[in-house]
């Protein structure tokens, strides 16, 4: 199957700083990706749809200014966590659609904010 | 109409067993049905996909069999391995919209 890459794999921040996490199409290109937060022992929340080139479709409630989406080219979106909380701490996993419609993940990336 | 309800919400199989795992939908549009393995602290693996024109496919120890007219879907895994104890969530999109809908997954553990 195709290769989504997720960087980092782990972070660990100070409450008020900015964190930058990286999905990366490592074998085709991807106009469309989604950013999704998964809390302990829970199902997949879809956090935003990327859609290269344009602004980020985010789903209701989730803060536009704080979680800022950019996909500026077919191969890379990414998702930076603005003024971090530790409310802001969980597991955020990237997916990017194929253009057979294929939906393939990044391996995640572990926030946690002091 | 956009649920996709996914059943038992845990599992627990004997080794050697098989494990099935149930999910229903509603929305008619529905056209691609994948499932995904999950272990902890990684991303979500595409495990095996169907589409409507087929009732059943096959990879390995995997199977799903869908039921059009019923609106479900399931998988099963047989000869259960230890190794296969994940989260396992099933999915449905339509052609034409990038929207994949997730169950809300099944945890299965298999004993050693």
């Amino acid at each position: 199957g195709a290769v989504v890459s997720q960087h980092p794999s782990w972070v660990i921040c100070k409450s008020g700083t900015s964190v930058k996490i990286e999905c990366r199409s490592l074998d085709f290109q991807a106009t469309t990706m989604f950013w999704y937060r998964q809390f302990p022992k829970q199902s997949l929340m879809l956090m935003a749809t990327s859609n290269e080139g344009s602004k980020a479709t985010y789903e209701q409630g989730v803060e536009k200014d704080k979680f800022l989406i950019n996909h500026a080219s077919l191969t890379l979106s990414t998702l930076t966590v603005t003024s971090a909380h530790p409310e802001d701490s969980s597991f955020y996993i990237c997916s990017a659609l194929t253009g057979a419609g294929e939906l393939f993940f990044g391996e995640g990336s572990r926030l946690t904010v002091l | 109409q956009q649920q996709v309800k996914q059943s038992p919400q845990s599992l627990i199989v004997q080794k050697g067993g098989i494990s099935i795992i149930n999910c229903a939908y509603e929305n008619t549009a529905f056209d691609y049905f994948p499932w995904y393995q999950q272990f902890p602290g990684k991303g979500p693996a595409l495990l095996i996909a169907i589409r409507p024109d087929v009732s059943e496919k096959k990879e390995g120890r995997f199977t799903i069999s869908f039921n059009k007219s019923a609106k479900q879907f399931s998988l099963h895994i047989m000869d259960s391995q230890p190794g296969d104890s994940a989260t396992y969530f099933c999915a449905a999109s339509a052609s034409g919209t990038y929207k994949y809908i997730f169950g809300t997954g099944t945890r299965l553990k298999v004993l050693a």
